[in-house]
């Protein structure tokens, strides 16, 4: 049992690079997001999607994109790669919208730690 | 400015101590949720609270959000090691899409 898959893990990049993040979920799960979490600040809603073909921002989503062409995959595309997005992101999926319970309940990926010099 | 702050922000205790970590916030949630993360792996969903001065109940661990559900505390009974983790509060917003927001966590550490 899979369940969210991030790749890669690990990655630096220079500033100004571009790069995607993966995320791919096996439970058939509607709502997928992906957050950032950086030191005292827990994590940051960055974009998610409701389903295929459907994308919507976060909180923070100033230098990144999302498409959501497939129920199973969400990748975060970075576009021109600056310092300030060195974090850990992450990818979490729930088959219906989060609510904590139920069918609502966010799983979450094991995280990509992302280094931008 | 964060939605939710948690604090403490670091607790470090020894094996066997009681200790609380609060979870604040001046806007009103739908529900809440606490969740523990371990190094190297995302977090984990530990409870989901609902209605106002709700308590729940998991082992050692005691939850309650507050009657005016805008926050909520986190109550842990003879700690252990095992215990040792950061302690993220969550809280739901619905805007037509459901969306969690996190707290600035707490990180906890048991000394055996």
């Amino acid at each position: 049992n899979a369940g969210v898959t991030q790749t890669p893990k690990f990655q630096v990049l220079k500033t100004g690079q571009s790069m995607t993040l993966q995320c791919a979920q096996d439970m058939n799960h509607e709502y997928m997001s992906w957050y950032r979490q950086d030191p005292g600040m827990g994590l940051r809603l960055i974009h998610y999607s409701v389903g295929a073909g459907i994308t919507d921002q976060g909180e923070v989503p100033n230098g990144y994109n999302v498409s959501r062409s497939t129920t199973e995959d969400f990748p975060l595309r970075l576009l021109s790669a600056a310092p300030s997005q060195t974090s850990v992101y992450f990818c979490a999926s729930s088959l219906g919208l989060p609510t904590g319970f139920g069918n609502g309940e966010l799983f979450f990926g094991e995280g990509s730690r992302l280094t931008v010099l | 400015t964060q939605l939710l702050e948690q604090s403490p922000q670091f607790l470090s205790i020894q094996e066997g101590e009681n200790l609380t970590v609060y979870c604040n916030s001046s806007s009103v949630f739908s529900s809440l949720q606490w969740y523990r993360q371990e190094p190297g792996e995302g977090p984990v969903l530990l409870v989901t609270v609902v209605t106002g001065g709700e308590v729940k109940k998991l082992k050692r661990l005691t939850f309650q959000f507050g009657d005016a559900r805008k926050d909520s505390s986190l109550h842990i009974t003879a700690a252990q090691p095992g215990d040792t983790g950061l302690y993220l509060c969550a809280g739901l917003i619905q805007t037509g899409a459901n969306n969690l927001f996190f707290g600035t966590g707490t990180r906890l550490t048991v000394i055996p």
